[in-house]
């Protein structure tokens, strides 16, 4: 199964900063199928990004995906409040589906 | 708007089955894959499979054939039975369908709210 290793785990930083999120794969993800979802406190998982770099419906140009093969980035160029959430990378290339592990952006 | 629910007992017993229905609303569940994915407290997501709507489905090898999902289209929902649970079932579960209709593989849009199952005797 492809490996998803999310960098760093966490993120601290102020409102108004840039965010850069690592996502890196043990294989080659074919088509840049590959996802980026927001999850707050008791909140179900949100699309943001999907085909490593299109913005879902209603996400903010201010989240960006860029990546392809096995290194792919989500950068939020200007974090709002509302922002600090915990970050997943997907990979829907091959089954079995796989999650990296998060990346936490906090408060600093 | 398509809406996902989840549904089911909170509590299940070490060795018991876990059930778990998905109650979709707002849309059909034809023409689409319905996928479960589960989430222990302070972790991170896993894969638990998926269904086509055809019936088709489609299991992580990991949880080593405890799974098993089924759709009715008559009443829009989905199931999840995992079989012989133990302590490490323990999470919150969360239906989801793919974003794209008639597609094999897509990202996941609308997520159901989730649902918290413990098991404990």
């Amino acid at each position: 199964e492809i490996v998803l290793t999310q960098s760093p785990g966490a993120l601290f930083l102020s409102p108004g900063e840039r965010a850069t999120l690592s996502c890196r794969a043990s294989q080659t993800i074919n088509n840049n199928f590959l996802a980026w979802y927001q999850q707050k406190p008791g909140q179900s998982p949100r699309l943001l990004m999907y085909g490593a770099s299109e913005r879902a419906s209603g996400i903010p140009d201010r989240f960006s995906g860029t990546g392809s093969g096995t290194d792919f980035t989500l950068t939020i160029s200007r974090l709002e409040p509302e922002d600090f959430a915990v970050y997943y990378c997907q990979q829907y290339d091959r089954s079995p589906l796989t999650f990296g592990g998060g990346t936490k952006v906090e408060i600093k | 708007q398509v809406h996902l629910q989840e549904s089911g007992p909170g509590l299940v017993k070490p060795s018991e089955t876990l059930s778990l229905t998905c109650t979709v609303s707002g849309g059909s569940v034809s023409g689409y894959f319905w996928t479960w994915i589960r989430q222990p407290a302070g972790k991170g997501l896993e894969w638990i499979g998926r269904i086509y709507s055809s019936g088709i489905p489609n299991y992580n090898p990991s949880l080593k054939g405890r799974v098993a999902m089924s759709l009715d289209t008559s009443k829009n929902q989905v199931s999840l039975n995992l079989t012989s649970v133990t302590a490490a079932d323990t999470a919150v579960y969360f239906c989801a369908r793919d974003t794209l209709r008639y597609f094999n593989w897509s990202p996941y849009a609308p997520w159901g709210q989730g649902t918290l199952v413990i098991v404990s005797s």
